[in-house]
């Protein structure tokens, strides 16, 4: 079945490591997103991407980067991760045009800085 | 990019009674209205959509009801089972920006046996 692939599922690191967190799919979709979830609380927008030329900023984007390396892979890095940045991630993908719908999430990755 | 507000956060009923979560949005142009489910530990997955040309759409046991003058839908659970208990989220996208996908706070649902 099309999906979308998180890796790591788990990760546990230290203050100021560098961090990268990937995506890929198999869906064939345009677009891609990366959102945080932290506990008790929703999903927040990091970045999003239209397609491979294309990123753009989301609600938290501060202190994350990404790289859409291809159509099917959306990669989120952590350049030096801190505690509040302890969280569980997904990746979502949906597709492009005027019936803008439903998007389709990976398993999540969750990282742990110490 | 949309705001988006969603009511009750957390929502306890009996199994068997209805149980309803409503979503507010500010753009006035939005046109597409999915409500997400979350299992304990699992991925968000949609359970329905509406889109801007009906009021109401039904899926066996679950409903969602748009109001576009108020700027708010709903969704309605009948007859609600344990296995409904979950996190539930609005995601109302905006025409302005149609891939700027933002999600309400989310709605946790128990029911109780």
């Amino acid at each position: 079945d099309a999906d979308v692939t998180q890796t790591p599922r788990n990760r546990i690191t230290k203050t100021g490591k560098r961090i990268m967190l990937e995506c890929s799919q198999t869906k064939g979709h345009d677009r891609m997103y990366w959102y945080r979830q932290d506990p008790g609380l929703g999903l927040r927008l990091i970045y999003y991407s239209f397609d491979v030329k294309d990123i753009n900023k989301g609600e938290i984007s501060d202190g994350y980067s990404v790289s859409r390396q291809a159509q099917a892979k959306f990669s989120l890095s952590l350049e030096s991760a801190i505690p509040n940045q302890t969280a569980l991630y997904f990746c979502a993908t949906g597709k492009a045009g005027e019936n803008t719908g439903e998007l389709f999430f990976g398993e999540g990755s969750r990282l742990t800085v110490l | 990019g949309e705001n988006v507000e969603q009511h009750p956060s957390t929502l306890s009923v009996q199994e068997g009674d209805s149980a309803v979560i409503k979503c507010t949005y500010s753009d006035s142009a939005s046109n597409y209205f999915p409500w997400y489910k979350q299992e304990l530990g699992k991925r968000p997955q949609l359970i329905i959509d509406i889109r801007s040309n009906v009021g109401e759409k039904k899926d066996q046991r679950i409903a969602v009801t748009l109001n576009k003058t108020a700027k708010h839908f709903s969704l309605h659970i009948t007859e609600t089972q344990p296995e409904d208990s979950a996190v539930y989220f609005c995601a109302p996208v905006g025409t302005y920006n149609n891939n700027d996908m933002r999600f309400g706070a989310g709605t946790r649902l128990t029911v109780k046996p």
